[in-house]
């Protein structure tokens, strides 16, 4: 069981590059989650899903977009990317109804240069 | 705002030695509480808790929830170098989508 997978897990972009970050689960769960996390500052809050074709922004939206047109794909989009975008992505799922908890994918490390 | 103070941000031990990990948080209409570890890459999932007084324990591992003070603890005994890493503990507010408030997290680290 996979669970969730991440891709690529490590990138090294020039400022003003795009690219697109794949999170796929195999648990087929409802949520989906995008954070960041940064040294001092624990994990934050991107973008979240909480089904197929539907996406909502989180704490720390800009600079991304996100698509969920498939119910095991989230996709996580940076258009132009800025050495602020320096990071670690971690995508992350649950299931619906009552507390679940969100299971995390390994990440992806992202340099932005 | 919603807050997550965690503490000591990092700790230093020897195998052997039993530590507790804080959490305190101001969440909005909360539901629960998460604890994972961090190693090297994700974030896996140890405990959630609802409900006060209530302890969840699994192995050397044992968490506790209190709703009135707005903490939790997370204690470790019998300490072994497989349990460095950084304990993150998560509270969960009354929205719609799940959504954690992440605290800073606490750096174990265990030497032999």
């Amino acid at each position: 069981n996979a669970g969730v997978t991440q891709t690529p897990k490590f990138r090294v972009l020039k400022t003003g590059q795009s690219m697109t970050l794949l999170c796929a689960q195999d648990m087929n769960h409802e949520y989906m989650y995008w954070y960041r996390q940064d040294p001092g500052m624990g994990l934050r809050l991107i973008h979240y899903s909480v089904g197929e074709g539907t996406t909502a922004k989180g704490e720390v939206p800009d600079g991304y977009n996100v698509s969920r047109l498939k119910k095991q794909n989230f996709l996580l989009g940076l258009e132009s990317a800025a050495p602020s975008q320096t990071s670690v992505y971690f995508c992350a799922s649950r299931g619906g109804g009552g507390n679940q908890p969100q299971h995390f994918g390994d990440g992806t490390r992202l340099s932005i240069l | 705002e919603d807050k997550v103070v965690q503490s000591p941000l990092s700790l230093v031990v020897h195998e052997g030695d039993t530590v507790t990990l804080n959490c305190s948080y101001e969440v909005t209409n909360f539901r629960s509480l998460l604890w994972y570890k961090q190693e090297k890459k994700a974030p896996t999932f140890l405990f959630m808790l609802t409900s006060s007084g209530i302890e969840k324990k699994s192995g050397r591992l044992s968490s506790i929830l209190d709703k009135k003070e707005l903490f939790s603890i997370l204690n470790i005994t019998a300490t072994q170098t497989g349990d460095s890493a950084v304990y993150l503990c998560a509270p969960t507010g009354g929205t719609s989508y799940g959504k954690l408030t992440f605290g800073q997290g606490t750096i174990l680290t265990v030497h032999p």
